[in-house]
């Protein structure tokens, strides 16, 4: 079965610390990664994404993450974090060998980043 | 590019009535849309699959007599939630899926918040 796990319900960072959102996915073939993030009463604005190639992937605002296929985790990073970074971020994966349209979403983390 | 917008982003009615919430692509053409709900400090559960000119496919578990999608163009699809009840109310989110070359990515409404006394 297909699933995204982000095991960390909240993640703490003081502005200016680096900050890391975790992410690790199960899906059956080759999957597609991405990261969203959702300011309140917002739709999701999409980060970056992992489709092939190089595994570190740069996005919007700064952030970037890593895709690593044997620890099938897709990090979400960012060097120095602002106070407008807190929101609700999530990873989400697609197969891209099976079910093409669906997307599998984690439960979401949320970040509160601290002046 | 890849814009796509919601309209009502907010919406009160009386128990019993319909809503309809339309989902538009606003500077690309979307041969899929997709319907999900968003429940408080939850993630998306995905509602249906919404393809242009034909019938949505819905997920386990969704009435599809009880949100009733259309895709009508490929810019407009709407969802529209009949005799609506409270436990209705929630946040739905639009997607749309470009068919191009970045055809892999989902591009988000900014969602409709809807509640139903």
């Amino acid at each position: 079965a297909q699933s995204v796990a982000q095991p960390e319900d909240q993640v703490n960072v003081a502005e200016g610390n680096p900050l890391t959102v975790k992410c690790t996915y199960s899906v059956s073939g080759n999957p597609y990664l991405f990261w969203y993030v959702q300011y309140p009463n917002r739709g999701l604005q999409f980060l970056l994404k992992y489709i092939t190639g190089d595994n570190l992937v740069k996005g919007s605002y700064g952030f970037e993450a890593e895709f690593n296929k044997s620890q099938t985790s897709f990090h979400l990073k960012k060097p120095s974090a602002l106070v407008s970074d807190s929101a609700l971020y999530f990873c989400a994966v697609r197969d891209r060998d099976g079910n093409f349209n669906k997307f599998y979403f984690g439960s979401g983390t949320k970040l509160n980043v601290k002046p | 590019g890849a814009v796509v917008s919601q309209h009502p982003s907010r919406v009160i009615c009386k128990s019993g009535t319909s809503v309809k919430i339309e989902c538009r692509s606003l500077d690309f053409q979307a041969t899929t849309m997709f319907w999900y709900r968003q429940f408080p400090k939850k993630s998306l559960m995905l509602m249906a699959t919404s393809n242009e000119g034909s019938k949505a496919t819905y997920e386990q578990g969704v009435e599809k007599d009880k949100f009733l999608i259309n895709h009508a163009s490929l810019t407009l699809s709407t969802l529209t939630v009949t005799s609506a009840h409270p436990e209705d109310s929630s946040f739905y989110i639009c997607s749309a899926r470009t068919s191009g070359v970045y055809q892999e990515t989902q591009y988000f409404g900014p969602g409709t918040r809807l509640l139903v006394l």
